[in-house]
């Protein structure tokens, strides 16, 4: 399977934990993606790399969330302290080109996290 | 604040029955257009993607409309299939050339394709 992967699919924690989710995007793809979803909505951004440099965060990343890309492939998204509100999908996409906002994006099957 | 609104929020179908799902944007400018299928538990699959200057783009029983004038979209499924169940998301791309990521999701229309 050449497509996204995400690992793992689901994670069960308790409140105040940490957690870390991996995300390997389509080989040579260099853009990649990291998306919140809640049940019935759309995905909201959290933040994007460009190789292996973080270009952009959104205001939902709080400080407790951080992501990785060290390496120019995999990303790490970790929270810290888990609280309930972090139950959610979180979805990685991947992409490639020379225009981010013209390209399609290719997303993982997501990892939903429940924080008890 | 950009937005991108879909209705219905569901509905339900037979199979076989055709049924047109709609999106209104105030996205303003506006890059592109995309229609993406996400099954339950699953990350979305892109269906269809337009610029500003497509009306249509079809892709097998999917067929995606666009009124850049009115910024409105529209998703069409024809013969509708039991696989076809699934949330229908809209996407849209401002006209943004610094490197980054400014898409706009929609809600969502849930469709339920029932025997």
């Amino acid at each position: 399977d050449t497509g996204v992967s995400q690992d793992p699919r689901h994670k069960i924690t308790k409140r105040g934990q940490n957690v870390t989710f991996r995300c390997d995007p389509i080989s040579e793809h260099n853009r990649l993606y990291w998306y919140r979803q809640t049940l019935g909505q759309g995905p909201e951004f959290l933040t994007y790399f460009q190789n292996e440099a973080q270009l952009e965060k959104s205001r939902l990343l709080s400080d407790r969330f951080s992501a990785e890309r060290p390496k120019g492939s995999f990303s790490t998204l970790e929270i810290q302290r888990t609280e309930q509100g972090d139950s959610a999908m979180y979805l990685c996409a991947s992409s490639a080109g020379t225009d981010p906002s013209g390209e399609a994006q290719y997303f993982g099957p997501g990892t939903r996290l429940t924080v008890l | 604040k950009n937005q991108v609104e879909q209705s219905p929020q569901s509905l339900i179908i037979l199979e076989g029955k055709n049924c047109t799902l709609q999106c209104n944007y105030t996205v303003s400018p506006f890059s592109n257009l995309r229609w993406y299928k996400q099954d339950t538990g699953r990350g979305p699959v892109s269906l269809t993607i337009m610029t500003f200057s497509e009306n249509t783009k079809s892709n097998g029983r999917y067929t995606a409309t666009l009124d850049a004038d009115t910024k409105q979209s529209s998703l069409h499924i024809t013969a509708s299939q039991l696989s076809d169940s699934a949330s229908y998301i809209c996407v849209v791309s401002p006209w943004i050339k610094a490197a980054g990521n400014k898409l706009t999701f929609g809600g969502g229309t849930r469709v339920l394709v029932k025997p």
